[in-house]
């Protein structure tokens, strides 16, 4: 089977730091992709991990566990246009370069 | 540049109506989908085109016809549909057929009436 699981909602205050989990069970895993999409809006690539550990882009960070099914997305100094879902979507092995999305994290930003 | 652009950016069409949802890239992908994204829902996929052949169809009912004229452009026809196949449709393109990152266009609002 193939379950990926996000929290529906997380709220967080502008400037501070928040982390976004996701867990997956699947079978034949090859890559986890992370996406921002504003309301109305497509969605926008953030990052890639296929192999364990941390990958950095600026205020965002992604980290990947093989092993343990896990990933998170890190968002640093948090700004009120960082209010999105955040959609974790990954890519089995033999599936093409097919996705799965996640059910997405909608994340609100205050002052 | 990753454009994916597609058009109309809104359609609204009877159930009787024919018409067709169109996307182009020239960021030399040769990878192309369409994903359907209901109001707070994940995209879902739809189709995968590969070198212009189609690779992947997620058991979508034939009343939505992929076409793909070549390497740039995606086509999505619609005919004879429901109004819950209102949604956004998103048109995504990636460098290859597989290990590349997906680039999502900005989507097509579609209302069936």
């Amino acid at each position: 089977g193939q379950n990926i699981d996000q929290p529906t909602e997380m709220t967080a205050t502008e400037g501070a730091i928040v982390q976004i989990n996701c867990t997956y069970q699947t079978s034949g895993f090859n890559g986890l992709f992370w996406y921002q999409q504003h309301a109305g809006e497509a969605p926008t690539f953030l990052s890639y991990n296929v192999l364990d550990g941390l990958e950095e882009k600026g205020r965002f960070s992604s980290f990947l566990s093989r092993s343990k099914g896990y990933s998170y997305l890190l968002l640093k100094e948090l700004q009120m246009k960082d209010s999105a879902s955040y959609l974790c979507a990954w890519r089995v092995t033999g599936g093409g370069n097919k996705l799965t999305f996640g059910t997405g994290t909608q994340l609100k930003v205050e002052l | 540049d990753t454009e994916v652009t597609q058009t109309p950016k809104h359609l609204v069409m009877g159930m009787t109506n024919k018409k067709s949802l169109k996307c182009e890239q020239h960021m030399g992908h040769r990878a192309m989908y369409w994903y359907k994204q209901k109001a707070k829902k994940p995209p879902e996929l739809m189709f995968v085109y590969s070198y212009e052949k189609l690779s992947i169809n997620e058991s979508v009912p034939s009343r939505f016809s992929p076409e793909c004229p070549n390497s740039s452009l995606l086509n999505l026809h619609l005919h004879a549909l429901q109004p819950e196949d209102s949604a956004l449709y998103l048109c995504a393109s990636s460098q290859g057929g597989y290990g590349n990152t997906i680039y999502f266009g900005e989507g097509s609002w579609l209302t069936v009436v």
